[in-house]
């Protein structure tokens, strides 16, 4: 069974403040996702990881950075968090051998100040 | 990029009636097509998927048509049950792991 956990499910934030979000999976999958799920908007891939130390920028990485130094570890920063970055974060990882689905963490709801 | 529009936001249906939900992608190259369902508080869930070599597939209550000439895609519940109550997110992708998701759309199943 698949386990992909995030740190926190609340997180409150002020503005300019630099926040980490981390996310740890348990399957030895190559490929990590960050979204951010916004109501209207859907889930919108903000940086994904297909290795250790690899990253590659999805549809809005503006205001985002990501980090892998483990394979089973990916996080996502917010250098200075501003008031747009309110959102649910979900972080998901994908295997390459087996079946397709990406499994999802239960999310973390952020809020900024 | 790939851009996914699905159709529509809101569907409310009677208990037992039929939902279809509509995902429209811009991308010819994409080839995987894959349909999740968040019920409220919980993670997004892989339901049924369907390849571009495909037209049609169904597992019990769900199926997934697919017109590759007009770059549509669909997901059809019949028999709806309370447990449908959910959103459900379309997505589109030429590599099977890099997906574009669909807006979403809120079913409610009324009793």
């Amino acid at each position: 069974d698949v386990k992909v956990t995030q740190s926190s499910r609340y997180l409150v934030k002020r503005t300019g403040e630099k926040v980490f979000l981390e996310c740890v999976q348990d399957m030895d999958h190559e490929n990590m996702f960050w979204y951010r799920q916004d109501p209207g908007l859907g889930l919108r891939l903000i940086y994904f990881s297909y290795d250790v130390k690899m990253k590659e920028k999805g549809d809005i990485p503006e205001g985002y950075s990501v980090s892998r130094e483990k394979k089973e570890r990916f996080s996502l920063i917010l250098e200075s968090a501003s008031t747009n970055q309110t959102s649910m974060y979900l972080c998901a990882t994908y295997g390459t051998s087996g079946y397709n689905e990406q499994f999802f963490g239960p999310g973390t709801r952020l809020t900024v100040l | 990029g790939e851009n996914v529009e699905q159709h529509p936001s809101t569907l409310s249906v009677q208990e037992g009636d039929s939902a279809v939900i509509k995902c429209t992608y811009s991308d010819s190259a994409s080839n995987y097509f894959p349909w999740y369902k968040q019920e409220l508080g919980k993670r997004p869930q892989l339901i049924i998927d369907i390849r571009s070599n495909v037209g049609e597939k169904k597992d019990q209550r769900i199926a997934v048509t697919l017109n590759k000439t007009a770059k549509h895609f669909s997901l059809h519940i019949t028999e709806t049950q309370p447990e449908d109550s959910a959103v459900y997110f379309c997505a589109a992708s030429i590599n099977d792991y890099k997906l574009s998701f669909g807006a979403g759309t809120t079913v409610t199943v009324r009793a």
